[in-house]
This record gives structure tokens, sequence and C-alpha cells, in this order.
């Protein structure tokens, strides 16, 4: 969705460094979402954030971190990247009602 | 959490013929959502159903809620080349919390 944009689209990065994937929406939605996809384990959750004071824990919390700078921002980190971090991540958002969700269109992050 | 199951994982079907796949759940789900991820791309809602036995339609596509709520089928009719990609269901638990949770996917691959 246009609406949701991701950067970096593609990020190939060494075992150690410090990473961060940047997230907006214009859709103007409070609700934002981080999620990892590993080919055959679909999408699981790391992170979710109510508005710009909430930050929640998800599934796979383990290792990143994230910042909420505005509404329309939302940042995930790695601090100390390693390879079992190589995924797809995508951003999502939604509104009050929290249940459709909008995608950005992910980030491909390689961790050698 | 709740977790859902679907089945089959990849499914090879000729340009025509029908395609369906299922989510399954040992636990009555709130609801059942359905998202479709193109080949490259990101996930895109399709629709939500929440009422036991619902039945809902997309042009070739029906979805469908079990009467006790603990499955869900995705049919689609008369596959077009159009319908390739990997068609997840997901569990919305309310109220914004935990995100979604998403099934593994069926990767639908249309031979023409």
């Amino acid at each position: 969705d246009a609406d949701v944009t991701q950067t970096p689209r593609n990020r190939i990065t060494k075992t150690g460094k410090r990473i961060m994937l940047e997230c907006s929406q214009t859709k103007g939605h409070d609700r934002m979402y981080w999620y990892r996809q590993d080919p055959g384990l679909g999408l699981r959750l790391i992170y979710y954030s109510f508005d710009v004071k909430d930050i929640n824990k998800g599934e796979i919390s383990d290792g990143y971190s994230v910042s909420r700078q505005a509404q329309a921002k939302f940042s995930l980190s790695l601090e100390s990247a390693i390879p079992n971090q190589t995924a797809l991540y995508f951003c999502a958002t939604s509104d009050l009602s929290g249940d459709t969700q909008y995608f950005g269109p992910g980030t491909r992050l390689t961790v050698l | 959490g709740q977790q859902v199951m679907q089945i089959p994982q990849y499914q090879h079907v000729q340009e025509g013929e029908d395609f369906t796949t299922y989510c399954n759940s040992s636990t009555t789900l709130s609801n059942i959502q359905w998202y479709k991820q193109r080949p490259g791309g990101h996930p895109v809602f399709l629709i939500q159903l929440v009422k036991s036995g619902e039945v809902k339609k997309q042009k070739r596509l029906t979805f469908q809620f079990g009467e006790a709520k603990k499955n869900s089928s995705l049919h689609i009719t008369a596959t077009q080349t159009t319908d390739v990609g990997t068609y997840f269901c997901a569990l919305y638990s309310g109220g914004g919390a935990d995100g979604l949770t998403f099934g593994k996917g069926t990767h639908l691959i249309i031979q023409p």
C-alpha cells in the first residue's frame, strides 16, 4: 500500500552491526506494527505500538528494539545483527478498530 | 496465544481448476481474516469473517467460517494466473493487542 512506506527496501549488513529499518505512513492510523517473515513460517509479530507513548512486545521481540518517533513513524532496530535475523520485515498500520492491517512493501535484510 | 494451522502448504493447479485452502484451530476463534501476498509483494487484506457459519463471496473467491468457529476456508473457482501467490489466514485477537497471528500460508502455483 503506497500509504505505508519502508526504507531501505533492501539491506545487506554484517554480523554485529547496528541496523535501523524505518516505516512511515500517511494513513493517519494510530496503530503500527512490525512483522518478520521467514520462508515456511508465515509472519510473526515483533513489536506493536498503539500510539507514540505506547510500545508493546510481540511474539519474537528478543534482539530487536523499536522507537515511535511520531504518529506516522515507527522504526525497528537491530542492536547487533546476527545471521538468523536475515528475513523480510514488514511494517503495518491499522485504525482504532485494529482489525484490518495495511502493510508496507517490506525490507529484505541479509545479515552475513 | 491462539494458533491457526493452514493446509496445504503448497498447491499446484492447472489454470481453470479450483483451489481451496483451509485454516484450522483447536479453539474457538473470535474472527478470521484472509490475506493475499503476491510473489515479491506484501500481504493485502482480503476479508474478515466474524459470524458462525458466515459465507462471503468476492467474485471467484468464496470465504467460509465454520459453524463452530474453529475453521475457515478460502475457495477460488476457475483459477487464473493472477491468483498466483500465498494466501494467509490470520487471527485478530481483538483490541489491537498482539497484532495478528498468521497461519503459515498456502502457496498457490498455477500451471498454464
